[in-house]
């Protein structure tokens, strides 16, 4: 059964503590892995689309990383405005679903 | 601006009554999907549809219905409501791309719907 986990399901943070938000996929023909931030009561934004293992992608304080079997969200000297609900989400091969992790909510404190 | 919009936003009804959600987007996207939001089941897909007239199922379709007559709009319909279809429903729209290339889909505002 495909499946996406991210973990851990939330996390709080002092300003300016580093840390990385795992998303783990156990699915049969990746196409695309795609990270998103949703804060309450909106809709998710995009940040980052990943394709294959090795690739990495940068904006502001955050970096996406992807292996065969995971991907990271580096958060590099986060600030209370990052606080937010960070979603993964996989494209599978053959099929233009999108499977969803359930979310991991991050809160950064100042 | 390049937007995906949902009315209504907040929707409370009761069961059996049918109703119908809107999306419209207006950046010429082939590929429309919609999803529920529930706590600690995360974003899950109902419907996508990879251009008019062409729709498919997603991982949770029952009880709801949907239809892309044009690119634009993809209203999300559902015939009799039950209250386990409580939830916050959101629709995506993203260029459809080709063989690998899967770009990234922007959702729009939500809709809270309870069905008492």
């Amino acid at each position: 059964e495909d499946q996406v986990t991210q973990s851990p399901e939330a996390l709080r943070l002092q300003e300016g503590e580093s840390s990385s938000l795992n998303c783990s996929y156990t699915v049969s023909g990746l196409r695309g892995l795609f990270w998103y931030r949703q804060d309450p009561g909106k809709g998710p934004e995009f940040l980052f689309t990943l394709y294959s293992a090795g690739e990495e992608k940068e904006k502001e304080r955050l970096k996406a990383t992807l292996t065969k079997k995971e991907s990271f969200l580096h958060i590099t000297a986060p600030k209370p405005e990052d606080s937010a609900t960070y979603l993964c989400a996989v494209r599978l091969g053959g099929s233009e679903k999108l499977v969803f992790g359930k979310g991991m909510k991050l809160t950064v404190n100042p | 601006e390049a937007q995906v919009t949902q009315n209504p936003r907040y929707l409370i009804t009761v069961t059996g009554k049918k109703l119908t959600v809107t999306c419209s987007q207006n950046m010429n996207h082939e590929y429309m999907s919609w999803y529920r939001q529930d706590p600690g089941l995360g974003l899950r897909q109902i419907y996508y549809s990879m251009n008019v007239e062409v729709t498919d199922k997603g991982d949770v379709p029952e009880g709801y219905k949907v239809s892309r007559k044009e690119k634009r709009n993809f209203p999300l319909i559902l015939e009799s409501p039950s209250p386990n279809q409580t939830s916050l429903y959101f629709c995506a729209s993203s260029l459809s791309g080709g063989g690998n290339f899967k770009p990234e889909q922007y959702f729009g505002p939500g809709t809270r719907l309870t069905v008492t």
